[in-house]
């Protein structure tokens, strides 16, 4: 069974430029999430989608942070335009539901923004 | 809202030997899950441990074992017989029954000595 797929695995860019990440979590897993993991600190969830529709993005910097999965399968999350603050590692995770006990996590993009 | 707290930002122990990492956790459910990740340097994060807070007896895989202790808000893991590889950032985790996401600790640094 192969895992969640994430890339780039690493990104560098100057504040104020845009950024995509890309997510494809394993096949059949309904729900999916970003988290965002500043260093030193555990991941902090950005948005939860159950299929193609959002149902938690409370913690997500809407002024700059946008994220879509068009046809319930792989994910992009942006960051237009980047902060100093944004840079940490970005984290995607699937599961098979909601309600599921584990999620599968992948590699994980680290953002540096200078 | 829910926290997750590890008081332990470092932790070492000797190869072969036993060691504990201490969580406590902020809830107002009753039911809910626990879980302690692993996250090696440079790699993804896998799922060591999950405690069900209905069930009493304290979960056990392999080399792994938890305390949980509902009334005190506590969840520890233990490490039997330390190996190298169990080096690692260890993140305890809190999900509700009702929601997706997982909230999780600050982490702790595990070094195995040889």
């Amino acid at each position: 069974e192969a895992g969640v797929a994430q890339s780039p695995r690493y990104k560098i860019i100057e504040k104020r430029q845009s950024v995509a990440f890309w997510c494809n979590p394993i096949s059949g897993h309904a729900t999916l999430y970003w988290y965002q993991q500043i260093l030193g600190q555990g991941p902090k969830l950005l948005i939860q989608f159950q299929n193609n529709g959002v149902v938690d993005d409370s913690q997500l910097p809407k002024d700059r942070f946008s994220a879509e999965r068009l046809k319930g399968v792989d994910s992009t999350l942006k960051i237009q335009p980047a902060k100093l603050e944004d840079s940490a590692v970005y984290l995607c995770a699937s599961s098979w539901y909601r309600n599921s006990y584990e999620q599968y996590f992948g590699p994980g993009t680290r953002l540096t923004v200078t | 809202a829910q926290t997750v707290t590890q008081s332990q930002p470092e932790m070492s122990v000797q190869e072969a030997e036993t060691v504990t990492l201490s969580c406590t956790y902020d809830t107002s459910e009753s039911d809910y899950y626990l879980f302690w990740y692993k996250q090696p340097p440079s790699r993804q994060m896998i799922l060591v441990i999950r405690q069900e807070a209905y069930k009493q007896q304290n979960a056990t895989e392999n080399r792994f074992s938890v305390n949980f202790q509902k009334a005190a808000k506590s969840f520890s893991l233990k490490i039997s017989d330390s190996q190298l590889g169990d080096a690692a950032m260890y993140f305890c985790a809190y999900r509700g029954t009702n929601a997706g996401k997982s909230t999780f600790g600050d982490g702790t640094t595990l070094t195995v000595k040889p």
